[in-house]
């Protein structure tokens, strides 16, 4: 989602429900894309990647699903628990080298 | 343990004066970034490195300074010329421009209060 300035893109979620987060992405060529999660105060972690030529990837309890037609990714988390409260990055290549990194959703799991 | 160290985690300093951040990696990565991050934003790319004695401006460059003097270094200088310098940075490693390897590991970040 698009950053409010100030204020992240917030899901709030119940302890033990799944979560589902989303992030465009612009450029139709990218061949890559990354979920980071970032605690408060702390530096990002990388979670899961998919490549272009995929449209699933899954992981210990996170699916990234991509859909290229849209230029649209999402991060499912199945059952979210406390710990899972994090901003959520997306990122795609922007460069050589680079990253570019969305506005991130802050995700709240209440138990 | 391999990872990627940033010190110090808190950095306060008075207006009009120059501060360095650390960034040292012990994984052997070729590529060097770093980023700044503002309450409710997402990253911002300052400078990065992909060689030893080689960097390249980012997005946000002005009022920062750089050196890759050594492969496990990167320090960032914050000078006074730097307008709103009161950000949280944060410092990333990746293996290898050349490997076209995007991954990159990030430090615990810094966070600079300027008065």
């Amino acid at each position: 989602g698009e950053s409010v300035g100030l204020h992240l893109p917030t899901l709030s979620v119940q302890e033990g429900d799944n979560s589902i987060i989303n992030c465009a992405y612009s450029n139709s060529a990218s061949d890559y894309f990354i979920w980071y999660k970032q605690e408060s105060g702390k530096g990002p972690q990388f979670i899961i990647d998919i490549r272009s030529n995929m449209d699933k990837r899954q992981g210990q309890r996170v699916t990234v699903l991509l859909n290229k037609t849209v230029k649209h990714l999402s991060l499912q988390i199945a059952a979210t628990q406390p710990g899972d409260s994090a901003v959520y990055f997306c990122a795609e290549p922007s460069g050589y080298s680079t990253l570019t990194f969305g506005k991130g959703t802050m995700l709240l799991v209440s138990p | 343990d391999g990872g990627i160290t940033q010190s110090p985690k808190y950095l306060f300093r008075k207006e009009g004066q120059n501060v360095t951040l650390s960034c040292e990696q012990n994984l052997n990565h070729d590529a060097m970034y770093w980023y700044r991050q503002d309450p409710g934003q997402g990253l911002r790319l300052i400078y990065y490195s992909q060689i030893v004695n080689d960097f390249q401006k980012g997005d946000i460059a002005e009022g920062y300074s750089v050196s890759r003097e050594k492969k496990e270094s990167f320090p960032l200088t914050v000078t006074s010329a730097q307008k709103n310098p009161t950000a949280f940075y944060l410092c990333a490693s990746s293996i290898s421009a050349a490997a076209h390897s995007y991954e990159q590991y990030f430090g615990p970040g810094t966070r600079l209060t300027v008065t």
